[in-house]
C-alpha cells in the first residue's frame, strides 16, 4: 500500500546534537512538507519542497535543515541551533494537481 | 495575513449527541478551507474541503461543514457522535492554488466523547 513513513516514532536529542528525522513516501508525490506541532497550537510549516533538488523555507525554518535528493525522501535535520526542539514533527506529501495532503504518523522529538 | 481561529480548545460530548466545531478565518477573498482530524499519536486525515459551489459540503465519517461567507465561518458538524470520533480536529485554510500545501492551521479542538 502507498503511504508516508516517518521514522523513528520517538527520538531523543542531547544538548548540542544534530538529529535527523526520516520521511519516505511511495505515492510518487512531487511535493513534500515538514510541519511542527506543539501542544495547544496548530501545525506550523518548517520547510517544503515542490520538486527534487529544490526546497523553500516555511514559517519557522530557523534551526532546521532539509534535503531533497530523491523524489521519495525528504529528511529533516534538527540542528543544535534549534533551542526548543521538543515537539511532534509531521511530514506530508501532495500529488501534482491534488489539493489533499497525506500525512505520516509523526515523530516525537524530546531533549534529554 | 490570513488566520484561522478555532474558539473552542476542548469540547466534551455524549455518544449519540450532535457535535459542532467552530472555525473562523480572516482573509479578504474566499479561501480554500479544510477540516482535518488527528487521532492520538497519528498524522492528520482530511475530513472534507470547500473550494467553491455548494456551501454545504459532505465529508467522510458522516461529517459535514457549512461555509458562511457573511460570518467568515466554516463550521464542522456531525448529527450523532460515535466514541471513535474522539480526536483533535483542525480547521485549515490556504489562499489559492499557488499555495498548495502551505496550509494555515487553527490551534485545534480536542473532542472527548463520553458514554
Amino acid at each position: 500500500d502507498g503511504g508516508i513513513t516517518q521514522s523513528p516514532k520517538y527520538l531523543f536529542r542531547k544538548e548540542g546534537q544534530n538529529v535527523t528525522l526520516s520521511c519516505e513516501q511511495n505515492l510518487n508525490h512531487d511535493a513534500m512538507y515538514w510541519y511542527r506541532q506543539d501542544p495547544g497550537q496548530g501545525l506550523r510549516l518548517i520547510y517544503y519542497s515542490q520538486i527534487v533538488n529544490d526546497f523553500q523555507k516555511g514559517d519557522i525554518a530557523e534551526g532546521y535543515s532539509v534535503s531533497r535528493e530523491k523524489k521519495e525522501s525528504f529528511p529533516l535535520t534538527v540542528t543544535s541551533a534549534q533551542k526548543n526542539p521538543t515537539a511532534f514533527y509531521l511530514c506530508a506529501s501532495r500529488g501534482r494537481g491534488d489539493e489533499k495532503l497525506f500525512f505520516g504518523s509523526g515523530t516525537q522529538l524530546s531533549v534529554l | 495575513a490570513q488566520s484561522v481561529t478555532q474558539p473552542d480548545i476542548h469540547i466534551t460530548v455524549s455518544e449519540g449527541a450532535s457535535l459542532e466545531l467552530r472555525c473562523n478565518y480572516s482573509y479578504g477573498a474566499t479561501p480554500y478551507l479544510f477540516w482535518y482530524v488527528q487521532s492520538p499519536g497519528q498524522g492528520l486525515q482530511l475530513l472534507l474541503k470547500y473550494f467553491s459551489g455548494d456551501t454545504l459540503v459532505q465529508g467522510i465519517k458522516g461529517f459535514e461543514a457549512e461555509f458562511k461567507r457573511s460570518q467568515s465561518s466554516f463550521n464542522l458538524r456531525k448529527p450523532s457522535v460515535h466514541w471513535s470520533d474522539a480526536a483533535v480536529y483542525y480547521c485549515a485554510v490556504i489562499r489559492g492554488t499557488d499555495s498548495w500545501g502551505k496550509l494555515q492551521f487553527g490551534a485545534g479542538t480536542q473532542v472527548v466523547v463520553t458514554p
